[in-house]
């Protein structure tokens, strides 16, 4: 069974580009969830799906991010205008509903540089 | 969720068994004890995860006292492979879709030969 995808593994952009970021879930996981860790900070929570609603959003930094999951499957990140701020490590998480333990199953994350 | 307070590192040698202490005094009745396992350039992997007392998988043991307000996480025989970050989170009820996670600094275990 396939994990949790993300794509790209690596962006370097510049400043005021726009950079849209892909997490495909695993199959059958109505919730994903996004996270992402700046330098030498932890990882914090974005926002959280269930199926293509939005369930918590309250971690989205400011509104030059935007999170969509059309259809309730795989789900999209972008950042307009990427500030130099922006840059880490962005984390896509899928779970059951409800399953035997309640944990998240993570991707290898996406690198992000704004120059 | 609860916050957590764990080590910020810690050291082995191979062979060794290692237990990481987590201290959570304000763990809510219905919360779960979840520990996750991170490698560089890899996300976050779930390792194991506990109520109360103890729990074994192939993995690892968590130990929960009656209290609940910490939690040691043992890895036996520790390896190379096992050097990670390793983070201890509370919440979680099981039964119910899982919320956002609140990730701590974790504990930098490094395992030398």
């Amino acid at each position: 069974e396939a994990g949790v995808t993300q794509f790209p593994s690596h962006s370097v952009i510049e400043k005021g580009q726009t950079v849209t970021l892909r997490c495909d879930p695993i199959s059958g996981h109505d919730n994903l969830y996004w996270y992402r860790r700046v330098m030498g900070k932890e990882i914090k929570f974005l926002l959280h799906f269930v199926k293509e609603s939005k369930q918590d959003e309250s971690g989205m930094p400011n509104n030059r991010f935007l999170a969509e999951r059309t259809g309730g499957t795989y789900s999209t990140l972008k950042v307009q205008p990427a500030e130099l701020e922006d840059s880490g490590v962005y984390f896509c998480a899928s779970s059951q509903g409800i399953g035997p333990y309640t944990e998240a199953f993570f991707g290898q994350g996406t690198r992000l540089t704004v120059v | 969720l609860a916050k957590t307070t764990q080590p910020i590192s810690m050291d082995s040698y191979e062979g060794q068994e290692v237990n990481i202490t987590c201290s959570h005094n304000n763990i809510a009745t219905n919360d779960y004890i979840t520990w996750y396992q991170q490698f560089p350039s890899q996300g976050p992997r779930f390792i194991i995860q506990g109520y109360k007392t103890k729990v074994t998988n192939e993995v690892a043991s968590l130990f929960i006292p009656a209290d609940r307000k910490s939690s040691t996480l043992s890895l036996p025989r520790v390896s190379l492979s096992d050097t990670a970050v390793y983070y201890c989170l509370v919440g979680g009820r099981r039964g119910s879709t899982l919320g956002r996670l609140y990730f701590g600094r974790g504990t930098q275990l490094t395992v030398w030969p």
